[in-house]
């Protein structure tokens, strides 16, 4: 099984400053990673695919980046609405998640 | 528009049996592969398994072999997700999410309690 590693587990940020948000793959996962953002009580919602493509409808201060077994996700100019938990996931063999990073606001 | 309507809550038995479904609509169901995703409290997901809505083929995690059974009825473009056996260990809010090898589009997910 491939293993997903997300760090940090935890981030407080304040309004406008850059997040970012790392995933280490156990092997090369070849740019099949996703990035999904989720608020409380509600379900997952894809942000990023294929390491670096934004979904439609996201906003562009979202952005991923990375290959082989190292990618993260960057969040410009953070906004209140980007309070959620943020999970890598890959799809390059099978599907697993990382753990998740919870995003609060300092 | 996609959407894929998941049925309400479930308070069950241990060692009952539960039965999820997931409707979808605003898409051609046999297109796309639905697979199942379990979220105990405050963790992190698991994939289950998925289902082939046009063949009815299947592929299990290892950890949830014995305990999914995955099916789908295309008259009603609906996939259900049946758990056996149920413990405290099950309890869990379950998503169907539709595959187009990400998940792009995820059910609002359903709250499964597994109490006496």
């Amino acid at each position: 099984d491939i293993r997903m590693t997300q760090s940090p587990a935890s981030l407080s940020a304040s309004l406008g400053e850059t997040v970012n948000i790392e995933c280490l793959a156990s092997e090369d996962i070849y740019s099949d990673l996703a990035w999904y953002q989720q608020k409380p009580g509600k379900s997952p919602q894809l942000l990023i695919y294929n390491a670096n493509s934004l979904q439609n409808g996201v906003p562009s201060r979202f952005s991923g980046s990375g290959s082989g077994t190292q990618y993260s996700l960057k969040i410009n100019s953070l906004q209140s609405e980007d309070v959620a938990t943020y999970f890598c996931q890959q799809y390059n063999n099978y599907w697993t998640f990382g753990g998740g990073t919870k995003l609060e606001l300092k | 528009q996609v959407n894929l309507l998941q049925s309400g809550a479930a308070l069950v038995k241990p060692g009952a049996s539960v039965k999820l479904s997931c409707k979808a609509s605003g898409y051609t169901f046999t297109d796309y592969y639905i697979h199942w995703v379990k979220q105990s409290h405050g963790k992190s997901l698991e994939w289950i398994g998925y289902i082939n809505p046009n063949s009815g083929y299947t592929n299990y995690n290892e950890k949830f072999k014995s305990k999914a059974t995955l099916t789908v009825d295309k008259s009603t473009n609906t996939a259900y997700m049946e758990l056996s056996r149920l413990t405290s260990e099950d309890s869990a809010t379950y998503y169907c999410t539709r595959e187009g090898d990400y998940f792009d589009y995820w059910g609002q997910g359903v709250m499964v309690t597994v109490s006496s």
